[in-house]
């Protein structure tokens, strides 16, 4: 399994951008970049995955480098309740026939 | 919206005692994961099933965890005899087959004393 290394932590000011990093240069050509977030110890929710190509919708964006050995994740307007724990994990196939591999994730405080 | 359950949410026990969580995956998802979570650990996946089959467990012990699923709507872990090094919060999620993310239940904090 593809081992990803994030920062332990991160701020960043509401109403900004929130750009979380993530390296994981042992991907494997049939993993996914998957990214969660956990809050306050609820179960983790499911933000944004992506295989190559750049990707958005409501919540983010994620942006793939070209080599695929990184990601970044892009909160474009940070709210307070935006502050969770964020894990970037890979998952092959990105379907059911994978599984998901948690690190420890990088803690985002947003504040006001 | 559809959600995972989980109960019971908060359960408090003495070693030795037998454990059953339970998680009802969204209806129609065939696919369930049980996760514990601990803050030396972090998130580990226990085990996960596909139409109701075991697929991997090899991160459950297996001397004192049991997982199964009896019918489609029901997943159960059970830890016979608990210790307290089993003290954490254990989350069920599901996946449906077409489906490319996992949605997980509230959880689980399991304490054992």
């Amino acid at each position: 399994d593809a081992k990803t290394t994030q920062p332990t932590s991160m701020d960043c000011a509401e109403g900004r951008a929130a750009n979380l990093p993530c390296n994981h240069s042992t991907i494997s050509g049939n993993e996914y970049v998957y990214w969660y977030r956990q809050i306050h110890s609820q179960g983790p929710q499911y933000i944004i995955h992506g295989l190559k190509n750049n990707e958005t919708n409501e919540m983010a964006s994620l942006i793939i480098t070209e080599d695929r050995k990184s990601s970044t994740l892009i909160l474009p307007h940070a709210t307070l309740r935006d502050t969770a724990v964020y894990y970037c994990t890979p998952k092959a196939g990105g379907t059911s026939y994978g599984k998901l591999t948690f690190g420890q994730g990088t803690i985002l405080t947003v504040h006001p | 919206d559809a959600r995972v359950t989980q109960t019971p949410r908060h359960k408090v026990t003495e070693m030795g005692q037998e454990v059953t969580m339970r998680c009802q995956p969204i209806l129609g998802h065939n696919t369930v994961f049980w996760y514990r979570q601990t803050m030396m650990q972090g998130l580990e996946l226990l085990a996960y099933f596909r139409n109701r089959a075991p697929l991997d467990d090899s991160g459950m012990p297996k001397d004192r965890f049991s997982a199964e699923m009896p019918d489609a709507t029901l997943a159960t872990l059970k830890i016979q005899p608990s210790e307290p090094r089993d003290s954490a919060v254990y989350f069920c999620a599901s996946q449906g087959q077409a489906s490319r993310r996992e949605y997980f239940g509230p959880g689980t904090r399991l304490t054992v004393t």
